[in-house]
Order: C-alpha cells, then sequence, then structure tokens
C-alpha cells in the first residue's frame, strides 16, 4: 500500500507570493490533516478534512487554506507569504477522523523556504 | 498557548542506555496520548500510544509511564540503539465539540552515540 504523498518535496518562493501545496492520502483514507512543522514551535495544526468537508481548524491566519477532493486529495494553500511561512509542512491521512484512536500516517512534508 | 510541554530539548545517550523523555499537559481532558519518532527527510510515525486509565505501557524497548495526577508522562527507551536517534514527539488529544485534534510537544533530539 503506497503511502502518503506530498508534492513538491521542495519549494522556494519569495516575500509577497503565494504557494499550493499538495497531499495524497493512502487508498481509502478519508481525513487528511495539515501540520506546520518549525524548529522552534514543533508541529503546530492547521487544519483538518473529512469527505471533503473541514472538520477542525487550528490558530492560523486566513492565509492559510485548504480543501479537499472528492478522491480525498487535499490542497493547502497560503497566500501573501511571509518570512515566518518557511516551515516543513505536513500532511497526514487516517482512515477516520483524525484525533479518534485511529493512527495518523505522515508523509515526507514540503519544505517550503521564504526568501 | 503550549499546552504539551516536552523536555529535554536534546538527549545524549550511550548505546545500551535507557533514554528517557518527558511530557507535561495541562489540559486535563486530554484523553489519548502518542508518541511520534521523526527521522530526518520523513515524516512522524507513530511510536506508541496511552490512554489516561492505564499507567504504563510497554512495546518491546519502548514504554510510556503515565502519571495522571501530576499530567505528565513519559517515553523510556530501554536498551538505546544508535538506530533510535531522530527527533521524538509526544502529543495528547483534545476535544471541542464533536471536533478533536492532536496537540504536539516541540520534541526531542535524541543522539546515541556508541
Amino acid at each position: 500500500k503506497a503511502g502518503v504523498t506530498q508534492t513538491p518535496r521542495y519549494l522556494i518562493k519569495t516575500r509577497g507570493q503565494q504557494v499550493t501545496l499538495s497531499c495524497s492520502p493512502i487508498s481509502g483514507h478519508r481525513s487528511v490533516s495539515w501540520y506546520q512543522q518549525t524548529p522552534g514551535q514543533g508541529l503546530q495544526f492547521l487544519f483538518e478534512y473529512f469527505s471533503e468537508t473541514q472538520r477542525n481548524k487550528g490558530n492560523f491566519p486566513g492565509r492559510f487554506s485548504g480543501r479537499q477532493f472528492s478522491n480525498s486529495r487535499s490542497e493547502m494553500n497560503v497566500s501573501t507569504l511571509e518570512l515566518g511561512d518557511s516551515a516543513l509542512y505536513l500532511c497526514a491521512s487516517s482512515s477516520r477522523l483524525a484525533g479518534t484512536n485511529n493512527e495518523q500516517f505522515f508523509g515526507p512534508g514540503t519544505r517550503l523556504t521564504v526568501l | 498557548q503550549q499546552q504539551v510541554k516536552q523536555s529535554p530539548q536534546s538527549l545524549i545517550v550511550q548505546k545500551g542506555g535507557i533514554s528517557i523523555i518527558n511530557c507535561a499537559y495541562e489540559n486535563t481532558a486530554f484523553d489519548y496520548f502518542p508518541w511520534y519518532q521523526q527521522f530526518p527527510g520523513k515524516g512522524p510515525a507513530l511510536l506508541i500510544a496511552i490512554r489516561p486509565d492505564v499507567s504504563e505501557k510497554k512495546e518491546g524497548r519502548f514504554t510510556i509511564s503515565f502519571n495522571k495526577s501530576a499530567k505528565q508522562f513519559s517515553l523510556h527507551i530501554m536498551d538505546s540503539q544508535p538506530g533510535d536517534s531522530a527527533t521524538y514527539f509526544c502529543a495528547a488529544r483534545g476535544h471541542t465539540g464533536t471536533a478533536s485534534k492532536l496537540t504536539f510537544g516541540t520534541g526531542t533530539r535524541l543522539q546515541v552515540t556508541l
């Protein structure tokens, strides 16, 4: 069974630009969660999608948005990039809503650098 | 607000030694406490998890000790091996209405030396 895939793996953008990251969950998984990982803050929850609906949201500004498609693939978008948005963005999938005892499987992440 | 505090930030242990990582939480409503292991270039992977009605859980060389009254839990790695060198994250599950999410600690970078 293929794992969670994220594209692209690396991305360099400049301040003010916008970026779209993609996540393909494990086949059959309907829940996709997004996290931002930075050295100082660790993993910070962004949002979770289940069956194309946002079910939970973290404390991030509205510049961070996401969506999920009918095939469970998910995208997250960051508009008006700031230097502080430089981070590893991780996607995790699970077969049920994340936060249950159902394990979340993480992808390798997309490393975003904002110059 | 950081709701799960993890320490130490980094840890160096000799091969064969015991690695101990500690986490403390504030929200007494947390009901599930997993530990994740992350290798460079990889996403975190679930290592072991515990519920608050259990004081200890052991899987191979990995043990979680849970102290509900102190709101603390820890990961013990017995007979630490160089292959255990990774970053470890504790987490706790909380609920808001019908939604739930994991809150992570800031991570501990473990290095096991020969």
